[in-house]
């Protein structure tokens, strides 16, 4: 089955802990994203990457670290420096430059205890 | 910022009725814009997606209508199901910009028997 695969599904961390949340896609998609979601909130960017080995900034990137050594895993670790990390997690990937569809995977729920 | 308002927050529909879902951009460099529909505790699946260039689309039950002088786009289930009760998302991007995504705040739809 194709798809985008996120583990684990759900994941407590004591504060103060660093954590990291997986994402892989056998899509063979270009472009990949982390957004987080909030109770009541929309989707707010993370972080994406277009290309294996370069990331950019999103929206709401304080406090979070990417890296893109393969073309088809995205991990986002998320800090201790991240003020109110509790929230669902959601990766998603984008083919290419020609398509505008991004394809989300069934998300991460942080606890932070 | 870029920002997406997205009406109302919720919506109570009785089995057979027609929801409605409205949304309102900015920007108008926006090209792309897309409705996902969110189950609870699972990621956004793309439900229907819309570009300036057409002021209606219509996918089985769902219909977008677009409206770009007024720059607002809308969602209409026809005939709405208890199957349809789930959270939709409107959003919106723009060429050049990695396709990166502006999340509305949602609409949890009800449909009632």
């Amino acid at each position: 089955d194709g798809g985008i695969t996120q583990s684990p599904k759900y994941l407590f961390r004591k504060e103060g802990q660093n954590v990291t949340l997986s994402c892989e896609q056998n899509l063979n998609h270009d472009a990949m994203y982390w957004y987080r979601q909030d109770p009541g909130q929309g989707l707010r960017l993370i972080y994406y990457s277009q290309i294996v080995n370069d990331f950019q900034k999103g929206d709401i990137a304080e406090g979070y670290s990417v890296s893109r050594e393969k073309k088809e895993s995205f991990p986002l670790t998320v800090t201790s420096a991240q003020k109110n990390p509790t929230a669902f997690y959601l990766c998603a990937s984008r083919k290419g430059a020609l398509t505008d569809t991004q394809y989300f995977g069934p998300g991460t729920r942080l606890t932070v205890l | 910022q870029q920002q997406v308002k997205q009406s109302p927050q919720s919506l109570i529909v009785q089995k057979g009725g027609i929801s409605i879902i409205n949304c309102a951009y900015e920007n108008t460099a926006f090209d792309y814009f897309p409705w996902y529909q969110q189950f609870p505790g699972k990621g956004p699946a793309l439900l229907i997606a819309i570009r300036p260039d057409v002021s209606e689309k219509k996918e089985g039950r769902f219909t977008i209508s677009f409206n770009k002088s007024a720059k607002q786009f809308s969602l209409h289930i026809m005939d709405s199901q208890p199957g349809d009760s789930a959270t939709y998302f409107c959003a919106a991007s723009r060429v050049g910009t990695a396709s990166k995504l502006t999340f509305g705040t949602g609409t949890r739809l009800q449909v009632t028997l």
